[in-house]
């Protein structure tokens, strides 16, 4: 069963730190993406890549950072953690050409306290 | 840029009767549409899609309807069960530009009464 793994389901972490959100993906995938999801704002993309070693900011970039250093692994990285960066994070893939869905993890739920 | 958006935050159903979420989106070009469903605790997960040369795509219990000309889409799911309450999304894809991503509405929660 293919599918996108997030290493924590759960994480707290204290204002100031420095934190790391890991996703692998083992579909093979080009494009893979991190969104965060707070209630009433749907998801909210934080930054998306489309190949290994590429980049592109989405809609709310600002207190983040991304590392694609191979194919089939995305990182986030929240350079000092704030409480207004406690959220649900999600990460996706998805295969080239249009047409195609978004295979999810299972979320990584992030307090900073 | 595009906005996807859903009518209502709640929809509360009894198990047995037909759902019907509504969803509006404000770019005419798109031309992908999914819907997504997320169970307390997990990642959305995949349902049905359709393309903007179709209006209707059926499913096992479930078919969307995609309305151009008033740039809005729905999920129904027939017979709804409680297994079925979470939250649905759905999400729509531009021609121009973001054409490796897709925009996300707000969800509507499905809250099925036995």
């Amino acid at each position: 069963d293919v599918k996108v793994t997030q290493s924590s389901r759960y994480l707290v972490k204290r204002t100031g730190e420095k934190v790391f959100l890991e996703c692998v993906q083992d579909m093979d995938h080009e494009n893979m993406f991190w969104y965060r999801q707070d209630p009433g704002l749907g998801l909210r993309l934080i930054y998306f890549s489309y190949d290994v070693k590429m980049k592109e900011k989405g809609d709310i970039p600002e207190g983040y950072s991304v590392s694609r250093e191979k194919k089939e692994r995305f990182s986030l990285i929240l350079e000092s953690a704030s409480t207004n960066q406690t959220s649900m994070y999600l990460c996706a893939s998805r295969g080239t050409g249009k047409l195609n869905g978004y295979t999810f993890g299972s979320g990584t739920r992030l307090t900073v306290v | 840029g595009e906005s996807v958006g859903l009518h209502l935050p709640t929809l509360s159903v009894q198990e047995g009767d037909n759902s019907i979420i509504n969803c509006a989106y404000s770019n005419s070009a798109s031309d992908y549409f999914i819907w997504y469903k997320q169970e307390s605790g997990k990642g959305p997960q995949f349902i049905i899609d359709i393309r903007s040369n179709m209006d209707k795509r059926q499913g096992q219990r479930v078919t969307v309807l995609l309305n151009k000309t008033v740039k809005h889409l729905s999920l129904q799911i027939a017979a709804t069960q409680p297994g079925d309450s979470a939250v649905y999304f759905c999400a729509g894809e531009g021609v121009t530009g973001g054409g490796n991503k897709l925009t996300f509405g707000t969800g509507t929660q499905l809250k099925v009464e036995l």
